[in-house]
């Protein structure tokens, strides 16, 4: 069945570093969401890509979708205390309500 | 901002009890979700629902599971005879009819099935 790969699984930086995880897929899906979840807390919506190639931007975050639409990258500039959590890409095959596919996710911890 | 809520926040139960993890989606969205996250793992598919039926199940979704949409309003997961392994965090999500392209899905607080 489908898979959804994510690279690191931990990742411990020093305030101030920058941090990226990659995401891949099996195969090739029609968008690719990624969620944030705070220690203890549930998965939280930051953003949606649906292009081949697409880049997005939200502050220090920037997120990209691969050209093949199997692989993204979420990259945070000049991490702070408050980036701390698990964060996850999660892919759609289709556009019909179906499941949404979670990687394992990348724990990030910062060191203040 | 409208939101998933889920009841109980936490249940502890004893290995072959039934258990009833209640949910209730924003109200404008149509397609219902369960989740679950065993601690430190990743989260896993469980189920979807839409027009009130399945849509869609995982391998984890085996006979102890059931879902259903009594009253227009809740969604909820029933386990059947809980076992030692269903220990985790449950999470329900909802996601409204949306163009394509628009999947976001609008997860709950989840709640935390602890089975002795």
């Amino acid at each position: 069945g489908q898979q959804v790969m994510q690279i690191p699984q931990y990742q411990h930086v020093q305030e101030g570093e920058d941090f990226t995880t990659y995401c891949n897929s099996s195969t090739t899906l029609s968008n690719i969401q990624w969620y944030k979840q705070r220690p203890g807390g549930h998965p939280v919506f930051l953003i949606q890509l649906v292009k081949s190639g697409e880049v997005k931007k939200q502050k220090r975050l920037t997120f990209q979708f691969g050209e093949a639409k199997k692989n993204s990258s979420l990259h945070i500039t000049a991490t702070q205390t408050t980036d701390v959590g698990t964060y996850f890409c999660a892919g759609h095959r289709d556009n019909q309500g179906g499941k949404l596919i979670f990687g394992q996710g990348t724990e990030l911890s910062v060191k203040p | 901002e409208p939101e998933v809520t889920q009841t109980p926040s936490h249940q502890v139960t004893q290995m072959g009890q039934e258990v009833i993890l209640r949910c209730v989606p924003i109200s404008n969205h149509l397609y219902f979700y369960w989740y679950r996250q065993i601690l430190g793992q990743k989260v896993e598919f469980l189920v979807s629902f839409y027009n009130n039926e399945i849509s869609e199940k995982s391998e984890i979704f085996d006979d102890q599971f059931s879902v259903e949409r009594p009253d227009g309003s809740n969604f909820t997961l029933k386990i059947r005879s809980t076992k030692l392994e269903d220990s985790a965090m449950y999470f329900c999500a909802s996601r409204r009819r949306s163009r394509s392209g628009a999947n976001v899905l609008t997860f709950g607080a989840g709640s935390r099935l602890t089975v002795l």
